[in-house]
């Protein structure tokens, strides 16, 4: 199976701040990555698909990148609504896998 | 707009069997493929199954291999997951979700999910 690796595991940021959470893969995965987002207590909501590709209706702050196997989530200018655990997804190869997420609080 | 809503969750002893459902709507059901995702009490999310838009491919996680199996009803636009033997590593949330495409290309609507509790 392909194993997912994120880091970091949390971090804190103030409102404007600029994120970046990288997940990494353990073999190639060319851009079979999604990134979702997920409050307490609700379902996660897809942001980022094909590693780079906005998903309708996510606000433009996010973007996603790929590098060889390390893949980046960035929010531009975070936002009170993005305080959240996001998590990767990759989808190359079934099992799918999923990073173990990463917690972005205040 | 894509609706998923689970049901079926409850608080089971260990070896029990228990069978969840997720109804579907605002979408062509028959077109997608469908996922089960779990997530354990403060965990990360757990992959666990997928069929195939038509019910004829399915593939499972190792965790749940022989145990679990995953069904559909095209006719009812809706999703099964039917859970035998189970064990307390099974305690989680249980998302449906739909799939981008016809079969593995990632989930993108989420259900609500539906709380399973393993415990004598």
């Amino acid at each position: 199976d392909i194993q997912m690796t994120q880091s970091p595991s949390s971090l804190s940021a103030s409102v404007g701040d600029r994120v970046t959470i990288t997940c990494q893969a353990s073999q190639d995965i060319n851009d079979y990555l999604i990134w979702y987002q997920q409050k307490p207590g609700k379902a996660p909501q897809l942001l980022i698909f094909d590693a780079s590709s906005l998903e309708t209706g996510v606000p433009s702050r996010f973007s996603g990148s790929r590098s060889g196997t390390d893949f980046t989530l960035t929010i531009s200018s975070l936002q009170p609504e993005d305080f959240a655990t996001y998590y990767c997804l990759q989808y190359v190869i079934l099992p799918f896998t999923f990073g173990p997420g990463t917690r972005v609080d205040v | 707009q894509v609706q998923l809503v689970e049901s079926g969750g409850g608080v089971v002893q260990p070896g029990r069997s228990l069978r969840l459902s997720c109804v579907a709507s605002g979408f062509t059901f028959s077109g997608y493929g469908m996922h089960w995702v779990r997530q354990a009490p403060g965990k990360g999310l757990d992959w666990v199954a997928v069929i195939s838009h038509d019910g004829k491919n399915e593939f499972y996680s190792d965790s749940v291999k022989g145990r679990f199996t995953i069904s559909r009803d095209n006719s009812k636009n809706t999703l099964y997951l039917q859970m035998n033997n189970l064990s307390d590593e099974d305690t989680a949330v249980y998302y449906c979700a739909k799939d981008r495409r016809l079969y593995s290309f990632g989930c993108s609507s989420w259900g609500q999910g539906t709380l399973v509790i393993v415990s004598s």
